[in-house]
Order: C-alpha cells, then structure tokens, then sequence
C-alpha cells in the first residue's frame, strides 16, 4: 500500500528566510504524482505545487520548489523569502491512475513564520 | 477563477439523525470526491466519483454513507445515521478527467460537521 510520511510535525521560519518541509513516500508504481497543498487557519484545502513522476525537472511556482528525488522517494517543498501569510499546515499527497482518484495524504507540517 | 463551494459551512446535529451536505464541483470537471479531517489528524480519502458511479472508496465509507449527483450541479454526501465519531471537517474536491483520477484536484471552503 502506498503511504506518505511528512516526519516534521512542526517548523518555524524567520519572514524572509527559506524553509524546506520533508516528505517521502512509499509505492511500487512508476508513474504517479505528487502535489504539496497549503492549509491556513481557515482550514481551505489550497493547491501549492503539482510534480509528475515522470518530469526529471523539479516543479517551481513562483517562491515555491520541490526538491523530488525519484530514487530516494522523497518530495521536499522549498519556500524562499517567507511571508506572514505562508504560516499554514502544508500537506504532501500522492496520487496515481491505480488509486482511482484517492488522494494520500500526510500527516502535515505546521509552519509558523515569525516576524 | 472557477472554484468548488460547499454548503452548509458549519452543520450541527444530533446522533443518530441523517445529514446531507452538499457542494457544487467545478462546472467543466467530471471527477468528484470526498474527503474528511478529524481535527487536528490529516485529511482521509472518503470516495471518488466519476460517470455517475462510484469509482473508489475507503474502508471508512460504509452502508452510512452514500453520494449523489442529483442534477448537473450538485454533488452530495449523505450520512443516514450520524455518530459522534463523525465529527469533522468535510471536503468536497473536483477535477478534471483526462487523467483519470490523477488530475488536480481543488478543494472546496468545507463543511465543518458536528454531532452532538
């Protein structure tokens, strides 16, 4: 069974700093993706970054990377120059055509980001 | 930007009653899903839709619970009997179809449901 293990419960950053949030995965399959969605005290489920498996090319959207090791099986997520309204959990999730449409989650990682 | 809403935000009920809640997907999505979050636990796969069927669900989807896509709209999760195990935040996600299942999925505002 596939399963995603995020194994920082909790991080802290300075505003403007980088921060990097783990992730690995576990799974037999070749072709699958993985994605890193954001969630505020609101609790809304927010898309941050979406990686195919089969993209040797790490995914960036604006101040936001993955670092994806295929081999290693590790998607981490990259923030540069943190802001106040990153402070959120973040969730990495794995999903492949195998899983008909089941999204696996982590457990989270609650970012604060300090002034 | 197109996005999926849910209603109601927050449902308070009584054990052992039924509850419908209820969200309206993306209009040019095909895939819907469900999902939940116990406070403070992460967020679990409930069931996926697709073509007017269930195309996948969890062990947690029992005979309790059942989906619906009444009209061309909306989408709904029916939980006949509620228990106070029930308790939590419910989302609904849509996407698009043309990878089967492993699309994007966006996620509604959610419904926070509590049985007492």
């Amino acid at each position: 069974a596939q399963t995603v293990t995020q194994s920082q419960p909790e991080m802290s950053v300075q505003e403007a700093e980088t921060v990097t949030l783990s992730c690995t995965y576990d799974t037999s399959e070749s072709n699958y993706y993985l994605f890193w969605y954001k969630q505020p005290p609101s609790r809304q489920m927010i898309l941050v970054i979406r990686q195919e498996a089969y993209k040797q090319q790490n995914a960036t959207e604006n101040r936001f990377s993955v670092n994806f090791q295929k081999a290693a099986k590790s998607f981490s997520l990259k923030i540069s120059d943190s802001q106040l309204g990153d402070t959120a959990m973040y969730f990495c999730a794995f999903t492949s055509y195998n899983q008909g449409g089941k999204l696996i989650f982590g457990q989270g990682t609650e970012l604060s980001v300090k002034p | 930007e197109p996005e999926v809403t849910q209603t109601p935000s927050h449902q308070v009920t009584q054990m052992g009653q039924e509850v419908i809640l209820r969200c309206v997907p993306i209009s040019n999505h095909l895939y819907f899903y469900w999902y939940r979050q116990i406070l403070g636990q992460k967020v679990e796969f409930l069931v996926s839709f697709y073509n007017n069927e269930i195309s996948e669900k969890s062990e947690i989807f029992d005979d309790q619970f059942s989906v619906e896509r009444p009209d061309g709209s909306n989408f709904t999760l029916k939980i006949r009997s509620t228990k106070l195990e029930d308790s939590a935040m419910y989302f609904c996600a849509s996407s698009e179809a043309i990878l089967r299942g492993a699309d994007t999925q966006y996620f509604g505002p959610g419904t926070r449901l509590t049985v007492l």
